[in-house]
């Protein structure tokens, strides 16, 4: 069965812009969690979406946003981009996302703002 | 203080060897996960824990919730383990707790 997916793999933003990422679960996953990947912070966690709900949120600004579809494919949005905002962005996807629930991690989309 | 460290950092081994890498935690979990990301990105999921111990293939994971800690082992190493290994703990149980915190990682190298 198909994995992860992410879109785009790779993208190139101007500071000020926003972009939209896609994450599509595993076919019957109704969780699913985004992550941010810097060298400086490692891997943190943005926000978890459950049957279209947003049930976590991370530390991060309200210019971090997300959202989940009926078919339980989701996107996350960052507006006004910064040179910070730069990393490797992760989608995870898992049944319901609670215990004995093993995470399915995408390849990931890989931003660079300058 | 990180809420969760893991030891060593960087660790440089010979193909066969045996492989330990530890992971610390502070605060109450539901679960732990031991995850390997190689050069690219992808991630996979190794282990998730909750007690006790779990072993697949070469690899073997290890909690001890009383001491908030985790262990990591991989028997006979090879070089197509290379990769970085990182510890996640869980939060509740699923529900408006769920999120996962994660370690710094620990970059292994096996040479041939």
């Amino acid at each position: 069965k198909a994995g992860v997916t992410q879109t785009p793999r790779y993208l190139i933003k101007t500071r000020g812009q926003q972009v939209t990422l896609s994450c599509s679960p595993i076919s019957g996953h109704r969780s699913v969690s985004w992550y941010q990947q810097t060298p400086g912070q490692g891997l943190q966690f943005l926000f978890e979406y459950f049957s279209e709900t947003q049930r976590n949120k991370g530390n991060f600004p309200g210019r971090f946003s997300g959202r989940q579809f009926s078919n339980s494919r989701s996107e996350m949005n960052v507006s006004t981009l910064e040179l910070g905002d730069s990393a490797l962005y992760l989608c995870a996807s898992s049944l319901y996302g609670g215990l004995a629930n093993t995470i399915y991690f995408g390849e990931g989309s890989w931003l660079t703002v300058v | 203080k990180n809420e969760v460290e893991q030891s060593p950092q960087n660790l440089t081994a010979q193909e066969g060897e045996f492989i330990t890498i530890n992971c610390s935690y502070s605060v109450g979990i539901s679960a732990l996960h031991w995850l390997q990301q190689h050069p690219g990105g992808g991630i996979v999921s190794l282990f998730m824990l909750s007690s006790g111990k779990k072993k697949h293939g070469r690899l073997i994971a290890t909690i001890n919730i009383q001491e908030k800690h985790s262990s990591l082992h991989i028997t006979a190493s090879h070089p197509r383990d290379s990769a970085v290994y990182i510890c996640a703990v869980q939060r509740g149980s699923g529900g408006s707790n769920y999120k996962l915190t994660f370690g710094k990682g620990t970059l292994l190298t096996v040479n041939p």
